[in-house]
């Protein structure tokens, strides 16, 4: 079975200060990786996915993930917080079965 | 853009009721999905289908059924909707048939309340 575990359902971090969104992932094949982000009252759209080309990968909006095989973790930084960055942000793998499994989500809050 | 659209936005339905959620999407994309939100349990897969016709269970099928018969439009049914199934439903799509490093693109989701 492939499973997600994303630590910490919601994050606080201040404007301007390091985002760190921790994933960690089980699957007996090598996975694809992704992270998706909602905004409000939104669907979800992608931030940035990982399929064992480079081991670290860089989204939009600022944001990258380093793969880590021997951590199992694929977690999602970005240097500088904005305003704008508060939303909810999932992590998703495809590994032994062909379809994308979710993790719980992370609420995260940027404050001034 | 590829744009991913649900019928409804709010839906309000009563115990019992036979409930159609209806997605469209524009961009020719083989790969269709469902997902229910629930706060505390992310996103849970319920239906998916790769082709016109085709399904497939997801994880928690029990009490849905879904529709293809066009390759844009798939259909997720509740045959008697419960209390159980108040959710936020997502459809998504992406291309290639059964491809499993795809992006998925989401519509917007229906907020389903059940009376």
């Amino acid at each position: 079975a492939q499973s997600v575990t994303q630590l910490g359902s919601h994050v606080s971090v201040s404007e301007g200060a390091l985002v760190l969104l921790r994933c960690n992932y089980s699957s007996s094949v090598p996975p694809y990786l992704f992270w998706y982000v909602q905004y409000p009252n939104q669907g979800l759209q992608l931030l940035l996915k990982y399929t064992s080309a480079a081991t670290l990968v860089k989204g939009i909006n600022g944001f990258e993930a380093e793969f880590k095989k021997s951590e199992t973790s694929f977690h999602l930084t970005k240097p500088s917080a904005h305003m704008s960055d508060a939303a909810e942000y999932f992590c998703a793998l495809t590994g032994t079965a062909s379809k994308l499994t979710f993790g719980t989500g992370t609420r995260l809050q940027v404050t001034l | 853009d590829v744009k991913v659209t649900q019928s409804s936005r709010y839906l309000v339905k009563r115990t019992g009721e036979k409930v159609f959620l209806e997605c469209v999407q524009d961009m020719d994309h083989e790969n269709m999905f469902w997902y229910r939100q629930d706060p505390g349990l992310g996103l849970r897969l319920i239906y998916f289908s790769y082709d016109v016709k085709m399904k497939e269970k997801g994880d928690i099928p029990e009490g849905y059924s879904v529709s293809r018969e066009k390759k844009e439009r798939f259909s997720l049914i509740l045959e008697s909707a419960s209390t159980n199934q108040t959710s936020m439903y997502l459809c998504a799509s992406a291309r290639g048939r059964g491809a499993t490093n795809e992006k998925l693109f989401f519509g917007s989701g229906t907020q389903l309340s059940v009376l």
